[in-house]
């Protein structure tokens, strides 16, 4: 059974750090792109980064670009976000997603969101 | 970055009823969208990729349709537990975006 499980949500003040990890099970996690997503309280989801399956290739929301920091670490099957600058906006549920590729008719590979983790929240607040 | 719209905010709908729930996209993302569902609570769920094809364990009575920049999500007869917010994502280009949401409750 694919679970993703993430930790490392709590309260912060504006201009703090915080370092969110999501663990994985049931699937080769070596094998997968992931991502970060993240839901505002009441508000719609928002992507904010991924990552590729080896770590080589990494894309940020202009959100977060600068501030945040994705990483992973396939020999422990976690998953990280690393959080500076935090701001008051940065207040979310913080859900880590399993990338599934799809193929399209000229071949070319895309990539959704197959399996979510149950989010862990973050709030920025003095 | 490509804006998702979808409509109705609200859908009122009756146990037993079709659902048509609408995803635009700004500019055309091919067959890359998918859908999700949400519940109070709980983690967003894969119902369909690639514009129409159901995910693993998704009822048949969901299905998606549209290419380009017109997208459908029909829920052909609902059920209790389909009451929900569904969200439409394009996985085309960089970012990857969402559409507000469209929140399905009981009339």
């Amino acid at each position: 059974e694919v679970q993703l499980v993430e930790s490392g949500g709590g309260l912060v003040k504006p201009g703090g750090s915080l370092r969110l990890s999501c663990a994985v099970s049931g699937f080769t996690f070596s094998s997968y792109n992931m991502n970060w997503v993240r839901q505002a309280p009441g508000k719609g989801l928002e992507w904010v980064s991924s990552i590729s399956n080896s770590g080589s290739y990494i894309y940020y929301a202009d959100s977060v670009k600068g501030r945040f920091t994705i990483s992973r670490d396939n020999a422990k099957n976690s998953l990280y976000l690393q959080m500076t600058s935090l701001r008051a906006e940065d207040t979310a549920v913080y859900y880590c997603a399993r990338s599934a590729p799809f193929v399209d008719y000229g071949g070319k590979t895309y990539y959704y969101f197959d399996y979510w983790g149950q989010g862990t929240l973050v709030t920025v607040s003095s | 970055e490509i804006v998702m719209t979808q409509s109705p905010a609200t859908l009122s709908v009756s146990p037993g009823e079709r659902a048509t729930l609408s995803c635009r996209a700004s500019q055309s993302v091919s067959s890359n969208l998918a859908w999700y569902q949400q519940k109070p609570g709980q983690a967003p769920r894969l119902l369909i990729y690639g514009a129409s094809t159901r995910a693993t364990g998704i009822p048949a009575r969901f299905s998606g349709s549209g290419s380009g920049t017109e997208f459908t999500l029909t829920i052909s007869s609902l059920q209790s537990e389909d009451f929900a917010v569904y969200y439409c994502q394009q996985y085309n280009n960089w970012p990857k975006t969402f559409g507000q949401g469209t929140k399905v409750e009981i009339k």
